[in-house]
């Protein structure tokens, strides 16, 4: 299974754009790499998923060099909500490898 | 639709009980899975399945069974509960209809379990 490195914990003020990286350096062909968000005490949350160059929906934008070897969560103008962790998983589950681990995920601080 | 659900919230246990934490979910999803989240840790894989009668295990399936006689529900069982089996568990579903892009995981509220 492809394991996926984060940073643990990054800082922000509102209103900053907020840029995560993860690196996935045995990434395989088939895989896809999809970001969730987790609040405190609830289940995790599907925020964007792709397979490379640059993704975007109404929350953040996903960007995903032509190595596909790392990819970067952008979440623009960030507020206090946006306070919680992150995590990368990569996968494939249209495959037998249909195991998707998370990994320790980036906790966001926002700051007023 | 209710989505993933899961019963009981909160559960304590003495150890050497055994119990089932209850997962359900009305999207018609083939792919269900367990995970379990220690304080302050990210989620680890415990078991799941991609269909009725179809089970494989995760990361970490010492001390739990799993089963899947229908595509809706998903049961967990702790077979002998230890102290280290204290923590947060999640279910989680998904389509596995569409390639790659869309296969989001839907998640349950998780049940809290402490061991005693």
């Amino acid at each position: 299974l492809a394991k996926t490195t984060q940073p643990i914990s990054m800082d922000s003020y509102e209103g900053q754009e907020v840029n995560i990286t993860c690196s996935h350096n045995n990434i395989a062909t088939n895989d896809y790499i999809t970001w969730y968000q987790q609040f405190p005490s609830q289940g995790p949350r599907f925020i964007i998923q792709g397979y490379k160059t640059k993704v975007t929906n109404e929350v953040a934008s996903l960007f995903i060099p032509a190595d596909r070897k790392s990819s970067t969560l952008s979440l623009p103008r960030v507020s206090l909500s946006d306070t919680a962790v992150y995590y990368c998983l990569v996968g494939d589950m249209d495959t037998g490898r249909r195991a998707l681990t998370f990994g320790s995920g980036t906790r966001l601080q926002v700051q007023p | 639709n209710a989505g993933v659900t899961q019963t009981p919230k909160f559960q304590v246990l003495k150890t050497g009980q055994s119990m089932t934490l209850q997962c359900a979910q009305d999207m018609n999803h083939e792919y269900m899975s367990w995970y379990r989240q220690d304080p302050g840790m990210g989620l680890r894989l415990i078991h799941y399945s991609v269909g009725a009668g179809i089970t494989d295990q995760g990361e970490v399936p010492n001390g739990y069974n799993v089963s899947r006689s229908t595509t809706e529900d998903f049961p967990l069982r702790l077979l002998s509960a230890a102290p280290s089996q204290t923590s947060v568990y999640f279910c989680a579903s998904s389509s596995l209809k569409n390639h790659g892009a869309g296969n989001e995981q839907f998640f349950g509220p998780g049940t809290r379990l402490t061991v005693l």
